[in-house]
């Protein structure tokens, strides 16, 4: 069966520290998709990345790099030089790939609260 | 701008009485969701539809009806059946099914219900 873990509920850091969240999955499929989305407290969420399960290679966008180890099923997110703006609650996702004509089933963790102190 | 819209952002019910949330998408995907969020969750899923005219139960649909009519519309009903409808509910879209698209969501819409 699909899980999402974020064992972190909430973290608190100081602006400028480097934060990273914790996202652990479990899943039977050899093909399957992760994603991150973050929540602002305005409530929308924002996709932040997609990553398919035969691209091992981290990923960086400016502050943000993602380390995804398959042999730890996990897909931690980090932020460098944390701003107040960060400050949200973060979403680990997976979907396994069916078929084009089923239902991806997106299967959300339960997050984690990121508190960015000035 | 492409986007996803939900009206209203904050909805105030009467028990008894069934609302219905609006979510419309100019983003030309071809699959919507709906979303529930409680305090401290995460999302559950409602309801989903990949085509128009078609749609599927997700996770928690009971209580919950939905339409779509229009691939750019797709509105959810919370009934009285919904014995405890106060909650955040999203609405999302993507593209097709089958590649596992990132979801786009709307702003929200929270209802409470007295």
């Amino acid at each position: 069966a699909q899980k999402v873990t974020q064992a972190q509920t909430e973290i608190s850091v100081v602006e400028k520290e480097d934060v990273t969240l914790d996202c652990v999955y479990e899943t039977r499929d050899t093909t399957y998709y992760l994603f991150w989305y973050k929540q602002p407290p305005s409530g929308e969420l924002v996709f932040l990345i997609r990553r398919n399960s035969f691209d091992e290679q981290n990923e960086i966008s400016g502050r943000y790099s993602w380390n995804f180890q398959k042999s730890t099923s996990s897909f931690n997110f980090t932020i460098t030089a944390s701003q107040v703006v960060d400050s949200a609650v973060y979403f680990c996702a997976l979907s396994e790939a069916e078929s084009v004509t089923s239902y991806d089933k997106v299967i959300f963790g339960p997050g984690t609260s990121l508190s960015v102190i000035p | 701008d492409g986007g996803i819209t939900q009206s209203p952002k904050y909805l105030f019910r009467k028990e008894g009485q069934n609302v219905t949330l609006s979510c419309e998408q100019n983003l030309n995907h071809d699959a919507m969701y709906w979303y529930r969020q409680d305090p401290g969750q995460g999302l559950r899923l409602i309801y989903y539809s990949q085509i128009v005219n078609d749609f599927q139960k997700g996770d928690i649909a009971e209580g919950y009806s939905v339409s779509r009519e229009k691939k750019e519309s797709f509105p959810l009903t919370v009934t009285s059946a919904q014995k405890n409808p106060t909650a955040f509910y999203l609405c999302a879209s993507s593209r097709r099914q089958g590649q596992s698209y990132e979801q786009y969501f709307g702003p929200g819409t929270r209802l409470t219900v007295t």
